[in-house]
């Protein structure tokens, strides 16, 4: 199975600062990945597809980026709307597997 | 407006059986691949089950392969689980997902449907 290894499991950041998570692949997925954004008692929400692609609806402060086999999301000037789980999902194989989750909370 | 709804869960003994449904509407489902997505209590989000859109292949995670069935009826546009030989480490939220075109992740997702597994 392919692991994907998820970072930070949790931060706390100020209001208008930039922030960036990181899952690394145990092996090569191609852009297959997504991110999503999980409120409490919510469902979640696509934020990011095929590893660089904003979902329509989700501000253009959320990005993505890869760099090798590390997969990035990056909220640039953070809002308070920003705050909760967010985790990646990679679709290359099955079983897809999804990150361990980041907890964003503001400071 | 796309929409999932899930139903069907509840609490089950281990060992016993449960089918979950997921009735779909806003759009043409019979073009869509979907998933089950599965979340214990405090937990991660762990995938399940797959099935193409003509129903033709699914997939599933090793821990529930030949206990759970993932299948759905176009006519109907409604998804199901049926669980079945549930054991307590199946207790979870199960969603259900769209898989947006090209595999490119998760676009839709059901508001969720707990299952407790418990004596």
């Amino acid at each position: 199975d392919i692991q994907m290894t998820q970072s930070p499991s949790s931060i706390s950041v100020s209001l208008g600062d930039r922030f960036t998570i990181t899952c690394r692949a145990s092996q090569d997925i191609g852009n297959y990945l997504s991110w999503y954004q999980q409120k409490p008692e919510k469902s979640p929400k696509l934020m990011i597809y095929r590893a660089t692609n904003l979902e329509d609806g989700v501000p253009s402060r959320f990005s993505g980026s890869r760099s090798g086999s590390d997969y990035s999301l990056t909220i640039n000037s953070l809002e308070s709307e920003d705050t909760g789980i967010y985790f990646c999902l990679q679709h290359k194989q099955y079983p897809w597997t999804f990150g361990g989750g980041t907890k964003l909370e503001l400071k | 407006e796309v929409q999932l709804v899930e139903s069907g869960g509840g609490l089950v003994q281990p060992g016993r059986s449960l089918k979950l449904s997921c009735a779909a509407s806003g759009f043409t489902f019979s073009n869509y691949y979907m998933a089950w997505v599965r979340q214990a209590p405090t937990k991660g989000l762990e995938w399940v089950a797959s099935i193409t859109n003509s129903g033709g292949s699914t997939y599933y995670r090793d821990s529930v392969k030949g206990r759970f069935t993932i299948s759905r009826d176009n006519a109907k546009s409604t998804l199901y689980l049926q669980m079945d030989s549930l054991r307590s480490e199946d207790t979870a939220t199960y969603y259900c997902t769209r898989i947006k075109k090209y595999y490119s992740g998760l676009d839709y997702w059901g508001q969720g449907v707990m299952v407790t597994v418990s004596s």
